[in-house]
This record gives C-alpha cells, structure tokens and sequence, in this order.
C-alpha cells in the first residue's frame, strides 16, 4: 500500500525568504502526486500535481514542485514567501489498490507559520 | 474543475443524536468520496461513494456508523450516526472526473466541522 511522509510538522519562514517543503513516498511504480493547501477553517486546494513527463513542475500561486524518482520525493518550494501563504500543506500520492480502486492517501501534513 | 458545496458548514450535536451531510457537485463526476480530518490531523478516507451500489468502505469504517447515499453523479450524503465526543472531526466531501489519467487531483469541499458534547 502506498503512503506519504512529511518529515515537518511546523515550519516558520520570514515573509520573502524561500520555502521547501518535504514530501516523501512509498509505492510501487510511478505514483501520481498532489501537493493541496489547506487554509485555517477551509477545505484543500490542489497546488500542482505530477502524473508524467517533466519532473519540475509548475502550481498555482508561485509554487513549484520536482519530483525525483531515486529520492521518492516530491519537495514543495516557493521562492518567495508571502504572509498569505501561511497554512498547511498536504503532499498526496494516488494510487490503485486492489486493482481498480483509485485513491488519494495523505500525508500528516505541514504547517507554515510566515512571520513578517 | 468542478465546484462542490457542502453543509452544513458546522454543527453542534448530542452525543447518540445523527447528523446528515450534503455534498453537491455543480457537474457529473465520476468518483465522490469522503473524509474525515481529525483534529490537528491528517485526512483519512471514509468511503468511496458509488451511484447505484453501496459505498466502499476504508478498513476502520463500516456502514452502519457512517451511511452513505448517492442517488446520482452529482449529489452524495453521508451520516454520522450515533454521535460520540469521538466523531468531533472535520468531514470533507472530494469528486473527481475521469479516469486516474485524466483526473487533475480530486477536488474538496470546504468540510463540515462536527462537534458532538
């Protein structure tokens, strides 16, 4: 079965300093990955995913990702935080188990503290 | 992608009392699901809600504490029954559309935060 390891409970970063987030995996074969953000008191936006193809990958918000096979990890980075990027982040793996049954596992997630 | 509304947004329950969660999608979509997010926690999946058959249940989960419906492609229920302090949780409704392939990450409603005193 698949799973997803996010080794930082809480991460605090100065508001215009970079930000790297990681996010490690364990399955199979090639895993689709997901990173969402989750705001205080609302559902998960997705940020980026990574199906195939190019390992570096582009978001919404200033986000990137890069997946890296022999690592089983797929880092959030941001090279500039912004106070409004305070939240918590979740990395996801999709995968089938049991043959056609296709699902999101979560990690613990990530908790970004942006200080001014 | 597609837009989902779910309510209630929050309630306060007795334990031993049902609560009903509404999850609407503003298209057809193929696959529903829903989870529960413990608090402080990570999300877990519930089920995978099916149109026409019963939902399928995660290991932990059964379907006599937590029914699930779903009439059509674009609506699904899902009840807490027989509350204890214990189901205090977020409870989020995700759809997505297609197949795995095509599918560009599930999308989640904004959850239902339940307590139960």
């Amino acid at each position: 079965a698949q799973s997803v390891t996010q080794p930082d409970i809480h991460i605090t970063v100065s508001e215009g300093a970079s930000l790297e987030l990681r996010c490690n995996y364990s399955y199979g074969a090639t895993p689709y990955l997901f990173w969402y953000v989750q705001s205080p008191g609302q559902g998960l936006q997705l940020l980026l995913k990574y199906f195939s193809g190019d390992t570096l990958v582009q978001g919404i918000k200033g986000f990137e990702a890069e997946f890296k096979r022999s690592q089983s990890s797929f880092n959030l980075r941001k090279p500039s935080v912004h106070w409004s990027d305070a939240a918590e982040y979740f990395c996801a793996v999709g995968a089938w188990s049991g043959g056609s049954n296709y699902k999101l596992t979560f990690g613990k997630g990530t908790l970004l503290t942006v200080n001014p | 992608s597609a837009v989902i509304s779910q309510k209630p947004s929050r309630d306060i329950c007795q334990r031993g009392t049902s609560l009903t969660i509404q999850c609407q999608v503003d298209s057809q979509v193929t696959m529903m699901f829903w989870y529960r997010q413990q608090p402080g926690q990570s999300l877990t999946l519930i089920a995978t809600a099916n149109q026409g058959s019963e939902a399928t249940y995660e290991s932990g989960f059964v379907i006599d504490k937590f029914p699930i419906s779903r009439p059509n492609l674009t609506f699904s229920t899902l009840t807490v029954s027989n509350m204890s302090p214990e189901d205090s949780s977020i409870y989020l409704c995700s759809a997505g559309t297609g197949t795995a392939v095509n599918n560009y990450g599930y999308t989640f409603g904004s959850g239902t935060r339940l307590t139960v005193v």
